[in-house]
């Protein structure tokens, strides 16, 4: 099974940017990298994805490494609202891109 | 615009009453679709995930099951609940290895 591996809980000050790693080094080479963040009492919201080159959008960017053994995501200015679980999890084409989460990561943002 | 509709928000039943969850997609055909369970502080737990009508894939044994009856239509279903399916259900769909989408999820207490 392909896994992710993420810090418990992160902190950061507003405004500033935050970068949040995830290691997968079992991936495989068709495995898309997903990031999805989870506020309280509310479903999961997607964030952003890549498969080999870095991906930026309007919520954040995403940098891969050249081995696709990790990445990380990227806010660049926290702000209060981005106080979440943040997951990264792979999407595996050849077992139906099912999407396995791990516990994630707890970020804080501090005022 | 695709969407997601999970209902009920909230839900509590009796040890041993039945359960029936149901989630529709909109705007879209032969989603991929997910039932997820998430106890309290935990993690996302995979559930169950279907590809087609009639198609479903289980991840865990436990006394819940699910059906698709239809392309659009996913069910989560128990014909006894017990104390430990207590939890937050959320259903989600993907088109393919492209970003999922997540209902607002149904709160779950077995008393």
């Amino acid at each position: 099974d392909a896994k992710t591996t993420q810090p418990n809980s992160m902190e950061s000050n507003e405004e500033e940017p935050v970068h949040l790693p995830c290691n997968h080094s079992t991936i495989s080479g068709t495995d898309y990298i997903h990031w999805y963040r989870q506020l309280p009492s509310q479903g999961p919201e997607y964030v952003i994805h890549g498969l080999t080159s870095n991906v930026n959008n309007r919520m954040a960017s995403l940098a891969i490494a050249e081995d696709r053994k990790s990445s990380t995501l990227i806010l660049h200015r926290a702000t209060l609202r981005d106080a979440a679980v943040y997951y990264c999890i792979l999407r595996v084409p050849s077992n139906n891109n099912d999407m396995r989460f791990g516990a994630g990561t707890r970020l804080t943002v501090k005022p | 615009s695709q969407t997601i509709h999970q209902w009920p928000a909230t839900l509590v039943q009796p040890v041993g009453s039945p359960l029936s969850l149901e989630c529709t997609v909109e705007g879209t055909s032969n989603p991929n679709l997910y039932w997820y369970r998430q106890a309290a502080g935990r993690g996302l737990q995979l559930l169950f995930y279907s590809v087609g009508i009639g198609q479903i894939s289980s991840e865990v044994p436990q006394n819940l099951s699910a059906s698709r009856p239809q392309d659009r239509q996913f069910i989560l279903s128990s014909k006894k609940l017990l104390l430990s399916d207590s939890g937050f259900y959320l259903c989600a769909w993907s088109p393919t290895h492209t970003e999922a989408f997540f209902g607002q999820g149904t709160r779950l207490t077995v008393v």
